[in-house]
């Protein structure tokens, strides 16, 4: 199975603020990685899918990049219902795997 | 609009059986892979089994392969998890998903059911 890791683990951010999630695949997943935000007591949400593409109204402030291993979430400009859990997930095969999340919470 | 209704949560005791469904509309059903993916209380998401449009296909986690089984009915746009030999750590809120294409992102989630097992 394609392991996935994220990093940071948690953190702290102000409104405003540019933040940076990293992803990283064991193997190579080509583009096969989607982003998804999940805030608490409700359903992850797709953000980004083929590692840059943003889902359909979803903010502009998003963005991801990257391909093969390495995969980066970015949100230009913090807003305050961006404090959320976010995970990545490569689709390249099966069995399905997510990145064990990153909170982002309020400083 | 596209939704997803999980059923069939509930407590119960460890070796026990539990059968969740999930229920779509705004789409249509045929067309569509599901996948069913569950969260463990306060932990990440981990992928449990998946099916194609016409059940042609279908995968499974190791923890579940042998216990779970997934089924879908086209005629009632309803999914399937018979789940067997529960455990303690089978404890989670259930969710599935739509894949907008076969073996893609999934772009629809529903809104979970939570199953405790527990003696």
């Amino acid at each position: 199975a394609i392991r996935m890791t994220q990093s940071p683990s948690s953190f702290s951010a102000s409104t405003g603020d540019r933040v940076t999630i990293t992803c990283r695949a064991s193997q190579g997943i080509s583009s096969y990685l989607a982003w998804y935000q999940q805030k608490p007591g409700t359903a992850p949400k797709l953000l980004i899918y083929a590692a840059s593409t943003l889902q359909s109204g979803v903010p502009s402030r998003f963005g991801g990049s990257g391909s093969g291993t390495d995969f980066t979430l970015t949100i230009s400009y913090l807003q305050s219902e961006d404090f959320a859990t976010y995970y990545c997930q490569q689709y390249y095969s099966y069995p399905l795997t997510f990145g064990p999340g990153t909170k982002v919470d309020i400083k | 609009q596209v939704q997803l209704v999980e059923s069939g949560g509930g407590s119960v005791k460890p070796g026990g059986s539990l059968r969740l469904s999930c229920a779509a509309s705004g789409f249509t059903f045929s067309d569509y892979s599901i996948s069913w993916i569950r969260q463990s209380p306060g932990k990440g998401l981990e992928w449990l089994s998946y099916i194609t449009s016409s059940a042609t296909t279908i995968h499974y986690a190791d923890s579940v392969k042998g216990r779970f089984t997934i089924s879908r009915d086209n005629a009632k746009n309803s999914l399937h998890l018979q789940m067997n030999s529960l455990r303690a750590d089978d404890t989670a809120v259930y969710y599935c998903a739509r894949h907008y294409s076969s073996s893609s992102r999934l772009d629809y989630w529903g809104q979970g059911t939570l199953v405790t097992v527990s003696s």
